[in-house]
Parts: structure tokens; sequence; C-alpha cells
């Protein structure tokens, strides 16, 4: 079974740019989540998918975040514009319906905003 | 609310030594799960251990065991046998019986040396 996949591994761009994250779950798996982890802080939720619904967009920082999920597949979180503190590596994560345990993860995007 | 704390930030064992993370959290669910993730050099997020809060016995996955205390809200990670393999950041997560996010702490970056 192919991993969950994350686009690009690395990305660096000017303050004020847009950049869009691109997150392929596990297939078949209903939940899909985004994490972000700042340099040096704990790992924060994002939001979390229910096929193509949002479940939980509480931790969204701002309204420059978007996340979409479309046909409940594959997701997208697009920063727009960026600023500095947008830095840091964000992650993707999927899980089956009423899974309780774990979720597999992808390897995480590295966003530095310059 | 609900937090996890690791207060060591950076940890070292010799190989073949054994090793305690600490992790501590705060919650007002009776019912929760408790996991240890590694994240190595590749980034990608692999699950160590979990716990089931309602459950009393201890977890253990091979060389890795867990000394839960439910009361006084620690969940400690031991690893026995250490191998330069785990050099890894080790993150302590939380998760709710409703929602599916996860709660991290910091996280704990262990270096095993030869």
């Amino acid at each position: 079974e192919a991993g969950v996949t994350q686009f690009p591994s690395h990305s660096v761009i000017e303050k004020g740019q847009t950049v869009t994250l691109r997150c392929d779950p596990i297939s078949g798996h209903d939940n899909l989540y985004w994490y972000r982890r700042v340099m040096g802080k704990e790992i924060k939720f994002l939001l979390h998918f229910v096929k193509e619904s949002k479940q939980d967009e509480s931790g969204m920082p701002n309204n420059r975040f978007l996340a979409e999920r479309t046909g409940g597949t594959y997701s997208t979180l697009k920063v727009q514009p960026a600023e500095l503190e947008d830095s840091g590596v964000y992650f993707c994560a999927s899980s089956q319906e009423n899974r309780v345990w774990g979720y597999t993860f992808g390897s995480g995007t590295r966003l530095t905003v310059v | 609310a609900q937090t996890v704390t690791q207060s060591q930030p950076e940890m070292s064992v010799q190989e073949a030594e054994t090793v305690t993370l600490s992790c501590t959290y705060d919650t007002s669910e009776n019912n929760y799960y408790l996991f240890w993730y590694k994240q190595p050099p590749s980034r990608q997020m692999i699950l160590v251990i979990r716990q089931e809060a309602y459950k009393q016995q201890n977890a253990t996955e091979n060389r890795f065991s867990v000394n839960f205390q439910k009361a006084a809200k620690s969940f400690s990670l031991k690893i026995s046998d250490s191998q330069l393999g785990d050099t890894a950041m080790y993150f302590c997560a939380l998760r709710g019986s409703t929602l599916g996010r996860l709660y991290f702490g910091r996280g704990t970056q262990l270096t095993v040396w030869p």
C-alpha cells in the first residue's frame, strides 16, 4: 500500500508570494489531517477533513490559509500571501473511518519564507 | 483544554543502554489515547507505541515500553538496548475520544552514540 505523499518536500518562497502544498492520502482513507511544526515548537493541528468536508478547522491560523479536498481524494493547503512566521514543516496524515488508532503521516513539506 | 509537555529537549544515550523519555499531559476527558511517535532525519513520522487510557497494563513493543501513570498524567517511554537507528526526534501525543486531532508535545531529540 502506498503511503501518504506530500509535495513538494521543500519550498522556499519570498514573503508575499503564494505557495500550495499538496497531500495525497492513502487510498480509501476518509480522514485527512494537516499539522504544522514551527521550529522548536510543538506540532500543531490545523484542520481535519472527512472526505471532502471540513470536520474541524479550528487550528487554521488566519484567512491567509485555505485548505481544500477535491472529491475527497487529495488535499491542498494554500498560503496566500505568505509571511515569515509561516515557515515550518507542514505534515499531512490520513486514517480510515472509525479507526481510533493512528494515522499514517507523510514526510512533510518544509516551507521557508524569506 | 488538552496539553502535552515534554520537558527534555535533548537526550543522549550510549548504544545498548536504556533511556527514558518523559511526557506529562492534561486532559478533561475520561477516555483518551496516548502515543509516542518517532521522526528520524527522513522526517517520516512513525508510530512507536500507543496506550489506551482505560487499560492499566503498560504497552510494550519489543524494545519500547511505556510507564503510564494515569493519576499523575504521566506517559514516559523507555527504550531498552538502544540502537543507532533509534536516533530521532520523539513526540508524545494525546488524542481524545471524540475529535480526531492529536495534541503533541515539543519533542525530545534523542541521540544514540556508539
